[in-house]
């Protein structure tokens, strides 16, 4: 069974403009959640999609975004991009429906962004 | 607000001994509890959980505590092996919802 997979592993981009991260989830999950990893900060919770539906958000600002697709592939994308969101960004993919409850996340290997 | 805290960054042990791992959280909603470990390069990975209605969960090396009157967690791996240095996330959620909650995580050395 394939894993998570992100894409691409590397970003460098420039201040002020925009980035889009992809995240294809294991087979058969339907629940994705994007997270953001600092030194120092550990993981942060950026938004989890089930079904195309964003169901839960953290405490970013409106710069990001996300969507999912039918097939519970998901893009994150950061818009006017700034140097402190230069971080680690990991996908995540659960078989959690909200009827089956508590189950554990499947991480990707992460997208490396590096904001200049 | 950090409501899950890992307050040890780094942890050395001795190859054999017991590796503990603490974490405290302060929402008293949170019923469910993991523990991910992560190596450099690599997203985490899963290691063991323990839902609110228990105080322990074992698997093979690895045992999760759970006091809930304290709002404290632990991680045991007995014996410790070399493989085991990573970094060690202790998480938690509510409402069987992926909103997950994270620590900052504790760095793992175990020394042969």
């Amino acid at each position: 069974k394939a894993g998570v997979t992100q894409t691409p592993r590397y970003l460098i981009k420039t201040r002020g403009q925009q980035v889009t991260l992809s995240c294809s989830p294991i087979s058969g999950h339907r629940s994705v959640s994007w997270y953001q990893q600092t030194p120092g900060q550990g993981l942060q919770f950026l938004f989890e999609y089930f079904s195309e539906t964003q169901r839960n958000k953290g405490n970013f600002p409106g710069r990001f975004s996300g969507r999912q697709f039918s097939n519970s592939r998901s893009e994150m994308n950061v818009s006017t991009l700034e140097l402190g969101d230069s971080a680690l960004y990991l996908c995540a993919s659960s078989s959690s429906t909200g009827v089956v409850l508590n189950t554990e996340a499947f991480f990707g290997q992460g997208t490396r962004l590096t904001v200049v | 607000d950090q409501q899950v805290k890992q307050n040890s960054p780094s942890l050395s042990v001795q190859e054999g001994r017991i590796s503990i791992l603490n974490c405290d959280y302060t929402n008293s909603m949170f019923d469910y509890f993991l523990w991910y470990k992560k190596y450099p390069a690599e997203g985490p990975t899963f290691l063991i959980s323990i839902s609110s209605i228990k105080d322990k969960n074992e698997d093979g090396r690895f045992t999760v505590f759970l006091n809930k009157s304290a709002k404290h967690l632990s991680l045991h791996i007995v014996p410790s092996q070399p493989g085991d240095s990573a970094v060690y996330f202790c998480a938690a959620n509510s409402g069987g919802y992926q909103k997950v909650t994270f620590g900052t995580g504790t760095k793992l050395q175990v020394i042969p």
